[in-house]
């Protein structure tokens, strides 16, 4: 079982509307959780991190986290061209080192 | 302040070559990551760093890749007799310590033919 996992996508979602992307995790004990988008042909760049059970909001980005179902979300309201790009889930196991998802792939159509 | 840095941004190397690629983190960061990433494909962890512990090598595919780090700063990732598999995306990526968020340079595209 991969530790942590995403859906591949690609994930198409119509300008304007609400993107949902999720991540699932392994270790119970995982306490910090990342979300970083990457650009085609970029390096990943973090927008998001969340810490404790609950939503978290910066700007149209909101992380949400349960623990209890080992499920992290990113959701992005008002979705723009712009947001096309990979998104990638992050987890810190206990004990361990930061562990990417493979990605999940968005692209929002004008 | 000033990003990770990685040099050069390109290579381009024959096969059998050995080459090194550089990373400059964030200073005062003392976690420093390798990874790879293929056209398509995810990150691959690579190697760790973390202060004066020793590295964490597991992610290394061969023992033609090797790594080091000095002064707790700058990291050198050494491939040696470089196969055309070793094109990737290197990228390098720095954090306070293992625990908190990692910040990633602009990799280094390398092209083996």
């Amino acid at each position: 079982q991969k530790e942590v996992e995403q859906n591949s996508g690609p994930l198409s979602v119509p300008e304007g509307a609400i993107a949902s992307l999720n991540c699932t995790y392994s270790d119970r004990g995982s306490q910090s959780f990342f979300w970083y988008r990457q650009y085609s042909g970029k390096s990943p760049e973090l927008i998001m991190f969340i810490y404790s059970n609950g939503d978290k909001e910066d700007g149209r980005f909101t992380a949400q986290l349960n623990k209890a179902s080992q499920y992290v979300s990113l959701l992005i309201r008002d979705s723009q061209p712009s947001d096309s790009a990979t998104y990638l889930c992050a987890v810190i196991p206990q004990g361990g080192k930061l562990i990417f998802g493979q990605g999940t792939e968005l692209s929002v159509k004008p | 302040g000033a990003g990770v840095s990685q040099s050069p941004s390109n290579k381009v190397t024959e096969k059998g070559k050995d080459v090194e690629l550089r990373c400059d983190p964030i200073s005062g960061h003392t976690a420093l990551y390798w990874y790879r990433q293929s056209l398509g494909q995810g990150l691959e962890f690579l190697i760790y760093f973390q202060g004066n512990s020793a590295p964490d090598k597991s992610g290394l595919p061969s023992d033609r890749f090797s790594a080091e780090r000095t002064g707790g700063s700058v990291s050198t990732l050494t491939i040696q007799r470089t196969q055309q598999e070793d094109s990737a995306v290197y990228l390098c990526a720095s954090s306070r310590t293992d625990f908190y968020e990692q910040y990633f340079g602009p990799g280094t595209r390398l092209t083996v033919t």
